[in-house]
């Protein structure tokens, strides 16, 4: 248990589904981050949120969309996904500006059908 | 372009022998460098750091080393034990980002023999 807490753990959806990924942190940390890692490729940063303002955009498509409400709680919403989304994504925390590890959620396994 | 790099893929040790995992980097800027272990189902986990002005970082079982000039690090794990299995994740971040961005390898997934 790392404190932070992501669900569903798995979720299947069709194309033209609209569905959200829920991440949650009580550590105190003032950043967080969604992951993206797919089969035999490196973990890609995806967004980041720094004080609840979103700070870093890697090119992700516009099918994904974040969003953070507050500094606890982190969302990704998905809408008319491709099959080659299908990956596992993961939340994470850290305290910003501080030399600390970022903390990491157990991951939503997403199957896009 | 893979700015963190590790190269093998898998590596099997027998228990209570030495696992080396090696990690490379292409980017100069990077100054702060971290180990994670996943086990399967489970998100990563952080197991050390170890910071640019150091060579050798220790704990406990685990060593890391930084070689800046070779842009190389490795994780020692000594003696290894059969809960050390596990895909173990190097990952690299700049501080002139100041909000941890990291850049992970691709994993090597080590198996302990018992």
């Amino acid at each position: 248990e790392t404190g932070v807490t992501q669900t569903p753990r798995h979720l299947v959806m069709g194309m033209t589904n609209k569905k959200s990924l829920k991440c949650e942190q009580h550590l105190g940390h003032n950043a967080m981050y969604w992951y993206k890692q797919s089969a035999k490729k490196p973990l890609e940063l995806m967004f980041v949120y720094s004080l609840e303002e979103r700070v870093e955009n890697n090119s992700v498509p516009s099918r994904f969309s974040p969003e953070c409400p507050n500094s606890s709680h982190l969302f990704l919403h998905l809408h008319t996904l491709q099959p080659e989304d299908s990956a596992l994504y993961l939340c994470a925390s850290s305290h910003q500006r501080e030399n600390t590890e970022a903390f990491f959620g157990q991951g939503t396994r997403l199957t896009v059908v | 372009d893979q700015q963190v790099k590790q190269n093998s893929p898998s590596l099997s040790v027998q228990e209570g022998r030495i696992s080396i995992l090696n990690c490379d980097y292409t980017n100069s800027m990077f100054d702060y460098f971290l180990w994670y272990k996943k086990y399967p189902a489970e998100g990563p986990t952080f197991l050390i750091s170890i910071s640019s002005i150091k060579d050798k970082n220790e704990d406990g079982r685990f060593t890391v080393f930084l070689n800046k000039s070779a842009k190389h690090l490795s994780l020692h794990i000594v003696p290894s034990q059969p809960g050390d299995s596990a895909v173990y994740f190097c990952a690299a971040s700049a501080d002139n980002f100041g909000n941890e961005k990291l850049t992970f390898g691709t994993g090597t997934r080590l198996t302990i023999i018992p």
